[in-house]
Parts: C-alpha cells; sequence; structure tokens
C-alpha cells in the first residue's frame, strides 16, 4: 500500500545538524512533489518545506530558511531534509507527506507516521 | 502570508450531534484553495477535504466542506466515536508557504 516513512530522527545539540529521511513506497515516487511538515510538542501543525517531483524546486517557511534543505533521490524513493544550526525551536515531530501534484505546492494526501526531533542544549 | 483562524478552539459536543467548525482567511483564498485534516491523538493527520468542498477518497460522507473567499466550514453531521480529534485547516491557494490553522478539538462533552 502507499505509505511513507521517516526516519533519522533523534536528540541534537543546539547548533548541530541532522538529516531526516523519508522512504516512500507503494506509489511512483517520482511522480509527486513531497513536503516536510512539523509539530511542536502540544501545539499545531507547521509547514516546513517543499520539493517538487524532479527536485528543481524547493521552498522553504522562514522559519528554516538558510538553515534546513531538502532534497530527494527518486532511484531510491528517499527524500530528505538536512537540519543545520538547528535551534531549540525546532523541537517537534516531523513528517513527510506527499502533495498531490507534481511541481507545485498543495494539498497533502498521504502522510507519514512522523519521527521525534529533540533539540537539547 | 495568509493567516488562518479556526473558531472556535474547543468544542464539546455528544455522539450524534453535529459539528460546525470554522475556518477564516486573513485575506481570500485562492480558487477555494483550502484543505482540512483530522488528527487523532498520537497520529498522523489525515486528508479529510480538498477544494474547500471535495471529500478524499474513503472519506464518510458525514464530512463535507463548503465556504469561498475567506470564509470555509467543515460540517460533521452526525458525530461518531472516532470522529473526536484534532481539525486543521491548511491554504495552498496563495503559496509559498502553505499555512495551516491553529485547529480545533472535538471532544466528548
Amino acid at each position: 500500500q502507499v505509505q511513507l516513512v521517516e526516519s533519522g530522527g533523534g536528540v541534537v545539540q543546539s547548533g548541530k545538524s541532522l538529516r531526516l529521511s523519508c522512504a516512500a513506497s507503494g506509489f511512483t515516487f517520482g511522480r509527486f512533489a513531497l513536503h516536510w511538515v512539523r509539530q511542536a510538542p502540544g501545539k499545531g501543525l507547521e509547514w516546513v518545506a517543499f520539493i517538487s517531483s524532479d527536485g528543481n524546486t524547493e521552498y522553504f517557511a522562514d522559519s528554516v530558511k538558510g538553515r534546513f534543505t531538502v532534497s530527494r533521490d527518486n532511484s531510491k524513493n528517499t527524500m530528505y531534509l538536512q537540519m543545520t544550526s538547528v535551534r531549540a525551536e525546532d523541537t517537534a515531530f516531523y513528517y513527510c507527506a506527499r502533495d498531490r501534484g507534481h511541481d507545485a505546492p498543495h494539498f497533502m494526501d498521504v502522510w507519514g507516521t512522523g519521527t521525534p526531533v529533540t533539540v537539547s542544549s | 502570508e495568509i493567516v488562518l483562524t479556526q473558531l472556535p478552539g474547543t468544542l464539546s459536543l455528544s455522539p450524534g450531534e453535529r459539528a460546525t467548525l470554522s475556518c477564516r482567511a486573513s485575506q481570500s483564498v485562492r480558487s477555494s484553495y483550502l484543505a482540512w485534516y483530522q488528527q487523532k491523538h498520537g497520529q498522523a493527520p489525515r486528508l479529510l477535504v480538498y477544494g474547500a468542498s471535495s471529500r478524499a477518497t474513503d472519506i464518510p460522507d458525514r464530512f463535507s466542506g463548503s465556504g469561498s473567499g475567506t470564509d470555509f466550514t467543515l460540517t460533521i453531521s452526525r458525530l461518531e466515536p472516532e470522529d473526536f480529534a484534532v481539525y486543521y485547516c491548511q491554504q495552498y491557494g496563495n503559496t509559498p508557504p502553505l499555512t495551516f490553522g491553529q485547529g480545533t478539538k472535538v471532544e466528548i462533552k
């Protein structure tokens, strides 16, 4: 079945780096754009990043712009979120989600189960 | 950036009752590009409605979306026990950024 599985979360020191992965299965990965969405403890959903199906278009929330990068390897059905210079406010559950389209942000029709990131001081 | 405000913050209702959730945008959402998601405790969000009024695959018809411009509504006609959850609206008409509302919690009265 259609599935997204995140990995790579954990405890990271403030100012350090962490890379999250999102492995997809059950659909033609290279036809869909993808997102990262996060949720701080007890808070709502915050969109983080978007990458188009071919990887040529990327968008970021202002809160992570210049610190996070997003990439994908369509041959491995995997998307990545490289987090650098992490801050306490980056502590959250990170979800990857499939966009319904391929080239511009829309809504998210498939979600992974998420991976937790905790930034420690 | 479009700010989405969801009201009320918490809705206390009994099973079988009707739930009406509001999502108001700070400016008009282009082409009614608004989605609704349901999130149960400890789970990932699930898409319910897109394009303001189109139900997603396998979503029961007791869920319905409506609205345009700046005012949108999610209605649950008769609450089932499994419907008690947090609901988020999200706009994708004026991006980036994508934005979510802060959520409405539907709790058992």
